[in-house]
């Protein structure tokens, strides 16, 4: 167990949505990654947020956005969703200065999105 | 941006026996290069790192060297055991976090 937590485990839902996930980083950690894995795309970078400011943005969609709290929980919103964005989601948290580079970062379980 | 690639993409072993991955990057700035290991089911998990200013590092079977001038890094498990069985993926890191694509180790009993 990572001690990184990851809401809803599995969701499902139509064209055109819009989900919630929800993500607790390990006590003390203070950034937070999230990933998107699927088939064709192997784990692909997202969004990086450091103690609520966002910090680094990867291959993240408009549609995508995502925040992070003043109690260091992350939500990644995800709207007018496709077929292709069904994925599984990870976020990870690390101890972190702000920058990738050195931090080890600590994956959760992750989040299935299944889009009908 | 970071471009990082990995071979082989599926690796088929007898329990025993070593199992090397290898990945090539392209930023040279790159300098935080981990290993992680994903089960079916579960997130990745850490198994071993590497930083630019060191070239091989090792931890009871698994090590990872790296070659900074040729731009590449891999992974070595030896005395292979069937639960060593699972998806590793190697990554690059400067800024952004770069994922290879993926090996699936499976190793035979």
């Amino acid at each position: 167990d990572s001690g990184v937590t990851q809401t809803p485990k599995h969701l499902i839902t139509a064209t055109g949505q819009r989900v919630t996930l929800r993500c607790s980083p390990r006590s003390g950690d203070l950034s937070v990654y999230w990933y998107q894995q699927s088939l064709d795309q192997g784990l692909q970078f997202l969004i990086h947020y450091y103690n609520g400011e966002e910090r680094a943005k990867g291959n993240i969609l408009e549609r995508f956005s995502a925040q992070q709290f003043p109690d260091l929980h992350s939500e990644l919103n995800l709207s007018s969703l496709e077929l292709g964005d069904s994925a599984l989601y990870f976020c990870a948290s690390s101890v972190g200065s702000g920058r990738f580079s050195y931090n080890e970062q600590f994956f959760g379980p992750g989040t299935r999105l299944t889009v009908l | 941006g970071e471009n990082v690639e990995q071979h082989p993409s599926t690796l088929s072993v007898q329990e025993g026996d070593s199992a090397v991955i290898k990945c090539t990057y392209s930023d040279s700035a790159s300098n935080y290069f981990p290993w992680y290991k994903q089960e079916l089911g579960k997130g990745p998990q850490l198994i071993i790192d590497i930083r630019s200013n060191v070239g091989e590092k090792k931890d009871q079977r698994i090590a990872v060297t790296l070659n900074k001038t040729a731009k590449h890094f891999s992974l070595h498990i030896t005395e292979t055991q069937p639960e060593d069985s699972a998806v590793y993926f190697c990554a690059a890191s400067n800024n952004d976090m770069r994922f290879g694509a993926g090996t699936r180790l499976t190793v035979k009993p």
